[in-house]
């Protein structure tokens, strides 16, 4: 399983952009690259998955570099009701289950 | 809403209890998942059910006894428990096999072992 390295925390104020970047070196052929945003006292909830390129959605996009080596999620315009902490997670969603190793996440604190 | 429930939300127990908790999901999902989240902590993922089969087990202590008895309902049964099982624990399911198979969490049970 891949391991992923990501800043424990940022800061942002509301209306801007957010790019969090995440690292995952040894991501294998087989790896799809997942995020999940987390409030607390509630279970994460999925916000966006990529193979490669870029991957956008109602919340969020995704830009995959052609290595793979990383991936930034991006969070356009945040509000106040961003503030949570945002995983990302590489592993191979092929197989019968879906084996996700959470690290410690990015705390992100939007401010007024 | 996410179409998996956990029931209770809350639950406060000592050490020579005997309780459960319950998942249920409503997303036609075939694989159902346990994680422990202690304070400060990443999720710790504990068992996986893969059509109603245990196909993973991280070294969790025999205190939690995990039951499937179909894909849609999965428990966590709980004994002789410490303190330091106190935590959130949270139920997932999703789509076994086949590509974009995501993870639908619960809200949680909050665990307090007095």
């Amino acid at each position: 399983l891949a391991k992923t390295t990501q800043p424990i925390s940022m800061d942002s104020y509301e209306g801007q952009e957010v790019n969090i970047t995440c690292s995952h070196n040894n991501i294998a052929t087989n790896d799809y690259i997942t995020w999940y945003q987390q409030f607390p006292s509630q279970g994460p909830r999925f916000i966006i998955q990529g193979y490669k390129t870029k991957v956008t959605n109602e919340v969020a996009s995704l830009f995959i570099p052609a290595d793979r080596k990383s991936s930034t999620l991006s969070l356009p315009r945040v509000s106040l009701s961003d503030t949570a902490v945002y995983y990302c997670l590489v592993g191979d969603i092929s197989g019968g289950y879906n084996k996700l190793i959470f690290g410690a996440g990015t705390r992100l604190a939007v401010h007024p | 809403e996410t179409g998996v429930t956990q029931t209770p939300r809350h639950l406060v127990m000592g050490m020579t209890n005997k309780k459960s908790l319950k998942c249920e999901q409503h997303l036609g999902h075939n694989a159902m998942y346990w994680y422990k989240q202690s304070a400060k902590k990443p999720l710790e993922l504990m068992f996986v059910y893969s059509l109603e089969e245990r196909v993973e087990n991280n070294s969790v202590p025999s205190r939690f006894s995990p039951e499937c008895p179909n894909s849609s309902h999965l428990f966590l049964h709980l004994h002789t428990l410490q303190p330091e099982d106190s935590a959130l624990y949270l139920c997932a399911s999703s789509l076994s096999g086949g590509a974009k198979n995501i993870q639908y969490f619960g809200a949680g049970t909050r665990l307090s072992v007095l």
